[in-house]
């Protein structure tokens, strides 16, 4: 069954620190893998996606990695901020590059980021 | 450039009852997803449009959900009757088809509670 499992489920940090979240799965076939920051009540927001070639991509003080061998990938959170304080979501896209692809979410870590 | 629209934001009904929600997603945006997400979930996905054709529709249920996109653009997703276990929020995503990395924008979702 394909699934996709993050860890840890929730998280507290202080602000200024760094953090990391992880996700494994074990989609198949895959195709991508995305993470998605999700604050409360809104929807979520895509903050990276990583093909089956790519092991690293950053946005801003977000940075992930894709280790499609152990099917693991993490999010690397630098220097926290309160704003970082939300629910992030990692999706495997299950299915072939260029054709339709079902997307299999996780349950999120929640991260609350504390002055 | 406008994000996917949803309302309404928020809706308390009885079990039973009946209830729809809409949806606009971005314009030119071809794809349209309703996901469900269940508090301290991810986001399962009801359906997924192409146009106003449907792509995926497995994890509906049929017997009590129905969504249709007339036109290609709006959408709506409807459930009679509701049960409690809907309580949920609802949310409509969309994106530009043609590659297996496209985006997908996310509305801020619509918070149903059934009583």
């Amino acid at each position: 069954k394909n699934q996709v499992e993050q860890s840890p489920q929730s998280l507290i940090i202080l602000e200024g620190k760094n953090c990391t979240l992880q996700c494994n799965y074990t989609v198949s076939p895959f195709s991508n893998l995305r993470w998605y920051k999700q604050d409360t009540g809104r929807g979520p927001v895509s903050l990276t996606i990583m093909t089956f070639s790519e092991n690293t991509k950053s946005n801003g003080r977000y940075t992930a990695t894709l280790d499609a061998d152990t099917k693991q990938s993490s999010l690397h959170i630098t220097a926290s901020q309160l704003s970082d304080s939300a629910s992030y979501i990692c999706v495997v896209s299950e299915g072939f590059s260029g054709g339709y692809n079902k997307l299999i979410f996780g349950a999120g870590t929640r991260l609350a980021v504390h002055p | 450039e406008a994000g996917v629209a949803q309302s309404p934001r928020y809706k308390i009904i009885e079990k039973r009852q009946s209830v729809a929600f809409w949806c606009n997603p971005i314009s030119g945006h071809a794809t349209l997803y309703w996901y469900q997400q269940i508090l301290g979930q991810g986001p399962k996905l009801l359906i997924q449009f192409q146009n106003n054709g449907v792509v995926d529709d497995s994890q509906l249920p049929k017997d009590r959900f129905s969504a249709e996109r007339l036109k290609g653009v709006d959408s709506t997703l409807k459930i009679q009757p509701a049960k409690l276990e809907d309580s949920a929020v609802y949310l409509c995503a969309s994106a530009t088809p043609g590659t297996s990395t496209d985006t997908q924008y996310f509305g801020p979702g619509t918070r149903l509670t059934v009583l």
